[in-house]
C-alpha cells in the first residue's frame, strides 16, 4: 500500500489570509489525485479529481495544481473565510491499487 | 437524488462479538469502498468492491470481511471484535470505480467496542 503524505498537519490562519497545503504521492503508475474537504460532523466532499501532469482545477477561491512527474499536488485557498475551516484530504490512485488517503491538513480560520 | 446511506449510524458492541455494517450506494454507482478512521489516523483503506467482486484489500486482519450484492449494496463484517476496532467506518461509492470520478461518502457508522 503506497504512502500519501500531507503537510502541514494543521494550520491556523486569520480571515482573509491565503494559504496552501501540500500532498506528496508516489509518482510511479500514477492514475489520479483527489482532493476532499471534510467538515466536522459531515462526510468528506470531493473538491477536485486531477489526472494529467500540469493539471490545474479551480472552484471559487480554492484551486489545485498537480505535478505527476515529481509526485506532488498543492491546494490553494485565496482569502480564507471561517467557513473554509475543515480537514482537507488528498488521495492518490496508482494503477491497479485503490484510492489511498493522506492523513489530511486541518485548517482553522479565525474571524 | 439519494446519497450514500450507511446503517446503523451508531453501534456499541462487546469485545468478542461480531458486527455487520451496511452501505447503500448512490443509484447507478457500482463501486463501493470501505475506510476506517481512528483518532490521529487518516482514512485507512479496508476494501473495494466493484460489480460484486472484491478488487482490492487493505492491510487489515482476516477478521474484517465484506461483500457486495447484485444491487451494489455492500456489507462489511468484523468478527471477534477488539477494543482497537472502535472507529468511524465510512463507505464511499463511485460511478465506475476507475477513480476518475470523485467518491461520494456516506455519513459513517461510529462503532464503539467495550
Amino acid at each position: 500500500i503506497l504512502n500519501v503524505e500531507q503537510s502541514p498537519q494543521s494550520l491556523h490562519v486569520q480571515e482573509g489570509d491565503s494559504t496552501n497545503f501540500t500532498c506528496s504521492f508516489p509518482s510511479s503508475n500514477f492514475y489520479a489525485l483527489h482532493w476532499y474537504r471534510w467538515e466536522t460532523a459531515k462526510s468528506p466532499e470531493a473538491l477536485f479529481v486531477m489526472t494529467l501532469n500540469g493539471d490545474e482545477k479551480k472552484k471559487g477561491r480554492i484551486s489545485a495544481t498537480l505535478n505527476t512527474k515529481e509526485g506532488y499536488s498543492y491546494l490553494y485557498i485565496k482569502g480564507s473565510q471561517p467557513e473554509d475551516s475543515a480537514t482537507y484530504l488528498c488521495a492518490s490512485y496508482q494503477a491497479g491499487t485503490a484510492l489511498i488517503f493522506g492523513k489530511g491538513t486541518t485548517l482553522s480560520v479565525s474571524s | 437524488k439519494a446519497g450514500v446511506t450507511q446503517t446503523p449510524r451508531y453501534l456499541i458492541k462487546t469485545r468478542g462479538q461480531q458486527v455487520t455494517l451496511s452501505c447503500s450506494p448512490i443509484s447507478g454507482h457500482r463501486s463501493v469502498s470501505w475506510y476506517q478512521q481512528t483518532p490521529g489516523q487518516g482514512l485507512q483503506f479496508l476494501f473495494e468492491y466493484f460489480s460484486e467482486t472484491q478488487r482490492n484489500k487493505g492491510n487489515f486482519p482476516g477478521r474484517f470481511s465484506g461483500r457486495q450484492f447484485s444491487n451494489s449494496r455492500s456489507e462489511m463484517n468484523v468478527s471477534t471484535l477488539e477494543l482497537g476496532d472502535s472507529a468511524l467506518y465510512l463507505c464511499a461509492s463511485s460511478v465506475t470505480g476507475t477513480e476518475l470520478f470523485g467518491y461520494t461518502f456516506g455519513s459513517g457508522t461510529r462503532l464503539t467496542v467495550v
